[in-house]
This record gives C-alpha cells, sequence and structure tokens, in this order.
C-alpha cells in the first residue's frame, strides 16, 4: 500500500521568510496530493491541492510542486507570517474509485515575529 | 466546499463508559469517514460510513468498539464503546463532496473534531 513520508517534523522560520515541507510517495499510481493546515484546536483545512497532470500550483503565498518521476511533492510557503503557524500535513491518494487518503506525519511549523 | 459540524466538541468521560459523537454537513455528500488523531499524531482512517448500509472498517478497528451509523447523506455518528484512556484523542468527521450528483472529487474536508479524554 501507499506510503507517505514527510520532512521535517519541525520547521521555524522568521516572518518573511520562506518555508518548504517535502513529502515522498511510494505508489506510483497515486495520482492526487492535497496539503492540509491544522491549527491548534481546529480540524485540518484544506489549503491547495495538485493532481498528477501538472508539475505546479500556486495560490497567492502557497504553491505546491510535484516531480512524478522522483515521487515527491513539496509545499512552499512565501513571505510567511505568524498566523501560518500550524502543523502541516500532505496526503496522496489515487484518483479513481474510493481510495482513502493516505497521510504524511505532519510539520509543525512556527514563524516568529 | 462543505460545511461540517460534530458535537460535542469535547468531552472528559469516564472509563467504561460510551460515547456518541455526531456529524452533520450542510450538503448532501457521497462519502463520510471518521478519522481518529490521537495526541501529536497524523490521521488515522477508523472506516467509511455508508448509507443505510454496515459501515467499512479499516485494519485495527472493529464494529463492536467503533459502532457507526449513517441514515442519510448529510448525518452520522460514531460511538466510542467501552472506553479506556488509551481512547483519547480527537476524533474526526470527514467528508468528500460529489458535484452534479455524477461524481466523486478528491477533494475531502474535515469537521472541526471531538475532543475526547478518558479517565
Amino acid at each position: 500500500g501507499e506510503n507517505v513520508e514527510q520532512h521535517p517534523s519541525t520547521l521555524s522560520v522568521q516572518e518573511g521568510d520562506s518555508a518548504v515541507i517535502k513529502c515522498t510517495y511510494s505508489d506510483s499510481a497515486s495520482n492526487y496530493f492535497p496539503w492540509y493546515k491544522q491549527e491548534l484546536g481546529k480540524g485540518p483545512q484544506l489549503i491547495i491541492d495538485i493532481r498528477s497532470n501538472v508539475g505546479e500550483k500556486k495560490d497567492q503565498r502557497i504553491a505546491v510542486t510535484l516531480n512524478k518521476t522522483a515521487k515527491h511533492f513539496s509545499l512552499h510557503i512565501t513571505e510567511t507570517q505568524p498566523e501560518d503557524s500550524a502543523v502541516y500535513f500532505c496526503a496522496a491518494s489515487k484518483k479513481t474509485g474510493f481510495q482513502k487518503l493516505v497521510f504524511g506525519t505532519g510539520t509543525r511549523l512556527l514563524v516568529s515575529p | 466546499s462543505a460545511v461540517i459540524s460534530q458535537k460535542p466538541s469535547r468531552d472528559i468521560c469516564q472509563r467504561g463508559t460510551s460515547l456518541t459523537i455526531q456529524c452533520q454537513v450542510d450538503s448532501q455528500v457521497t462519502m463520510m469517514f471518521w478519522y481518529r488523531q490521537q495526541p501529536g499524531q497524523s490521521l488515522t482512517l477508523i472506516a467509511t460510513a455508508n448509507q443505510g448500509s454496515e459501515a467499512t472498517y479499516e485494519s485495527g478497528f472493529v464494529i463492536d468498539k467503533f459502532p457507526i451509523s449513517r441514515p442519510n447523506l448529510t448525518f452520522s455518528t460514531l460511538t466510542v464503546s467501552n472506553m479506556s484512556p488509551e481512547d483519547s484523542s480527537i476524533y474526526l468527521c470527514s467528508v468528500r463532496t460529489a458535484r452534479d450528483g455524477q461524481h466523486v472529487y478528491n477533494e475531502q474536508f474535515f469537521g472541526p473534531g471531538t475532543r475526547l479524554t478518558v479517565l
């Protein structure tokens, strides 16, 4: 079955810096890769996703890149702000039928003012 | 997206008792799921809630411990039975939405969670 590894487990940056979180997956048939942000005391929030037919997707300060050959994808946050502080989870699944999301282990991002 | 509400938001329970968590969605969705998130950990799928039939459980989870109901397309319950301190976790309801009733899209959304502490 699918296995998703996520690094780093914690990431501390200064406000205004960029942050990058990386995930690798094992099943080459996976073709859908969402990212979730979980703030303290809240449920995970879908912030961006990418499908395997594109290599990059951007939404304002966040972007996701996908390298299908290497089987890894990354979340990029530019101009970080203190409100970006949260735990971020990557996930992977196949698109056809019901295929459950397999989650990474999470990255705790701390943005210091 | 879908707006998902859960009740209760948190509870403290005694071991040996049971707690039923409710999940309500503001639109008809094709798929509903229940996840567990142990402290500081990632999300683990407990089961898929099927409308009008028995839930589909993941390895390591059984119906006697986590009975699930889904009487319609917008509502589901998860019961945590005969609780022990190891059941202390966040329990999350999650849905995938359908568009035009024809296709299931991968976008999956989560409720706010129920924070359970078992003493």
